[in-house]
């Protein structure tokens, strides 16, 4: 099925240990972006991009990094989790190209950091 | 800077009334509007958006919203609510002026139907 794919869909990560969640979309949208969810602060921006080899800054990027070395593909890094980043993170796609401005989120990756 | 908020963090209606969620947003030029749901242990589902056009915009599970520029407000309402409206409801603006740049989200409002 057409859509956007996240992986893992839960981790738990020791302080200090990096990894990477996967993020993959088969749409052929040219934006994509991570988003964390946290209680009382709805989705908040961590990186972004508007096509491959381009990327951006959101609200939140401290402790992330992102590569967009294809159109499909947008993993986000964690390189020294911390507990802070306890979350729950969603990936999002869109077609600006052809006047789409909504976006496809994935399931989610339940990330807790102890 | 765009922004938009969503002023109640919770609002409770009892199955079979209308229900009302308030969204306000602030963009220098013209907006995008849109309305996401999200399902218990789910990502956010696509409701209905407004782009330009009619100012009542019907969406996905007999959703509506209405756009009032002058009241910078973009509403989701419903006329009969069911149980199974429960949910976490996310209003975002997207400014037609800020070119390519990310959707902003509220904080989003918890919608409980009660039976």
């Amino acid at each position: 099925n057409a859509g956007v794919t996240q992986t893992p869909k839960f981790q738990v990560l020791k302080t200090g240990q990096s990894m990477t969640l996967q993020c993959a979309q088969d749409m052929n949208h040219e934006y994509m972006s991570w988003y964390r969810q946290d209680p009382g602060m709805g989705l908040r921006l961590i990186h972004y991009s508007v096509g491959a080899g381009i990327t951006d800054q959101g609200e939140v990027p401290n402790g992330y990094n992102v590569s967009r070395s294809t159109t499909e593909d947008f993993p986000l890094r964690l390189l020294s989790a911390a507990p802070s980043q306890t979350s729950v993170y969603f990936c999002a796609s869109s077609d600006w190209g052809q006047g789409n401005y909504g976006y496809t989120f994935g399931s989610g990756t339940r990330l807790t950091v102890v | 800077a765009q922004s938009v908020a969503q002023p109640e963090d919770q609002v409770n209606v009892a199955e079979g009334n209308p229900l009302t969620v308030k969204c306000t947003y602030s963009v220098s030029g013209n907006p995008y509007l849109f309305w996401y749901v999200q399902y218990p242990n789910r990502g956010l589902q696509f409701l209905l958006k407004y782009i330009t056009g009619d100012n009542l915009v019907k969406g996905s599970y007999g959703f509506e919203a209405e756009f009032n520029k002058s009241q910078t407000s973009f509403h989701l309402k419903k006329p009969s609510a069911l149980v199974s409206d429960s949910a976490l409801y996310f209003c975002a603006v997207r400014d037609m002026a800020a070119g390519n740049t990310p959707l902003v989200f509220g904080k989003g409002t918890r919608l409980s139907v009660i039976a």
